[in-house]
């Protein structure tokens, strides 16, 4: 299976600490992506990092993607109380012509 | 750039009434689609594929079919819906080994009763 696997799946914080959501997976990757999702609504795409990159920075977020162990993080730096949310991780397989979503890891940041 | 439209934003329907939701594509051609499921608190999975025009792939046995009637429009469907089909639907799309992020729908929120 592709499944993707995030850890931990609930995290709770205090605004303006940081948060660092883990996504492990065991096939061979062309892409791995994260996104969010707020109260069970709609997904909202934060960043794709290819195969063959290591490390992506977008504002506040930083992903990394070590292929040999087979996993990524996504790290959210001085955390808001707006970030509280889902996170996922979706996983494109080079073999199939489908991508897989992990559980989420439920992200709570307390004011 | 892609949209995806996916209808309708929330679905109360009675067990053993049939089921249609609809999702279009614009700004692509020849997309893999997805729909995936979410129980309520848990993670997203997925039902259908489908790379092409009438071709399906189904990931779980389930109650639910799925359709492609055309390029860019995607159907779930079921016949007698039952309890366990609530839950929270996505319509994705994707471009897979073009190294783009993947595009989602608003999502159809259903709750049989």
């Amino acid at each position: 299976s592709q499944q993707g696997e995030e850890d931990p799946q609930a995290l709770s914080i205090q605004e303006g600490e940081n948060a660092t959501m883990n996504c492990s997976y065991k096939t061979s990757i062309n892409n791995l992506q994260w996104y969010r999702q707020n109260s069970g609504r709609g997904l909202v795409h934060l960043i794709l990092i290819r195969s063959n990159e290591r490390e992506k920075h977008s504002g506040r977020l930083r992903v990394t993607l070590d292929t040999s162990k087979k996993s990524s993080s996504l790290l959210i730096t001085a955390s808001r109380a707006a970030d509280t949310a889902s996170y996922f991780c979706f996983i494109e397989g080079t073999s199939y012509d489908k991508v897989i979503f992990g559980p989420g890891t439920s992200l709570s940041v307390i004011p | 750039s892609q949209t995806i439209h996916q209808w309708p934003a929330t679905l109360v329907q009675p067990v053993g009434s049939p089921l249609s939701l609809e999702c279009t594509v614009e700004g692509t051609s020849n997309p893999n689609l997805y729909w995936y499921r979410q129980a309520a608190g848990r993670g997203l999975q997925l039902l259908f594929y489908s790379v092409g025009i009438g071709q399906i792939s189904s990931e779980v046995p389930q109650n639910l079919s799925a359709s492609r009637p055309q390029d860019r429009q995607f159907i779930l469907s079921s016949k007698k819906l039952l309890l366990s089909d609530s839950g929270f639907y996505l319509c994705a799309c994707g471009q897979v080994r073009v190294n783009t992020e993947a595009f989602f729908g608003q999502g159809t929120r259903l709750t049989v009763v």
